[in-house]
């Protein structure tokens, strides 16, 4: 079963808005990751948030990382039509494994 | 960070045969794992490929349909074997070093005629 899910699931906004997707997941985690993914290609790495941490940013990306709540989000500010695309939270629940479970994703559109 | 490279980067196959998938990563990795993404779907979990040894498969997803190798630490094989049309999506192979970021490969687009 996914780990995380993401809301909303799709989003529509202005290109200069700030755009906010959430995760949440079940389960303790050791890390939690966001990823991009334009129309069916390739996953690209975003952030890496550990779970003593509770907010990085990287750009115009920012993540925070609520562990008592189980939910993190990622916040895009002044959107890009380039930031189009899916994005997706994958959680690691730690234990040696290294592997990592993906919520549902967000798609999100970025209209000029 | 970690390259990863697949190869086919796409393929059209026709049902009942069999298509290996190659991954290479341009480090020495911890970790390498085959996702699967049906269309329009998230990425869900096949197995973790294990170096000279069997693959750790996840619930649903069995030997006999996808055997994996891993001979060394940057390189890992799939074969999706005896495919149908459900078998139609994305293959991807990802790989971490020390359970940092995980890095992951473009993909191989399958479609199953």
């Amino acid at each position: 079963s996914q780990q995380g899910e993401e809301d909303p699931q799709a989003l529509s906004i202005q290109e200069g808005e700030n755009a906010t997707m959430n995760c949440s997941y079940k389960t303790s985690i050791n890390n939690l990751q966001w990823y991009r993914q334009n129309s069916g290609r390739g996953l690209v790495h975003l952030i890496l948030i550990r779970s003593n941490e509770r907010e990085k940013h990287s750009g115009r990306l920012r993540v925070t990382l609520d562990t008592s709540k189980k939910s993190s989000s990622l916040l895009i500010t002044a959107s890009r039509a380039a930031d189009t695309a899916s994005y997706f939270c994958a959680t690691d629940a730690g234990g040696g494994y290294q592997k990592v479970t993906f919520g549902i994703g967000t798609k999100l559109q970025v209209i000029p | 960070s970690a390259v990863i490279s697949q190869k086919p980067s796409r393929d059209i196959c026709q049902r009942g045969t069999s298509l290996t998938i190659q991954c290479q990563v341009d480090s020495q990795v911890t970790m390498m794992f085959w996702y699967r993404q049906q269309p329009g779907q998230s990425l869900t979990l096949i197995a973790t490929a294990n170096q000279g040894s069997e693959a750790t498969y996840e619930s649903g997803f069995v030997i006999d349909k996808f055997p994996i190798s891993r001979p060394n630490l940057t390189f890992s094989t799939l074969t999706v074997s005896n495919m149908s049309p459900e078998d139609s999506s994305i293959y991807l192979c990802s790989a971490t070093h020390r359970g940092e970021t995980q890095y992951f490969g473009p993909g191989t687009r399958l479609l199953v005629l």
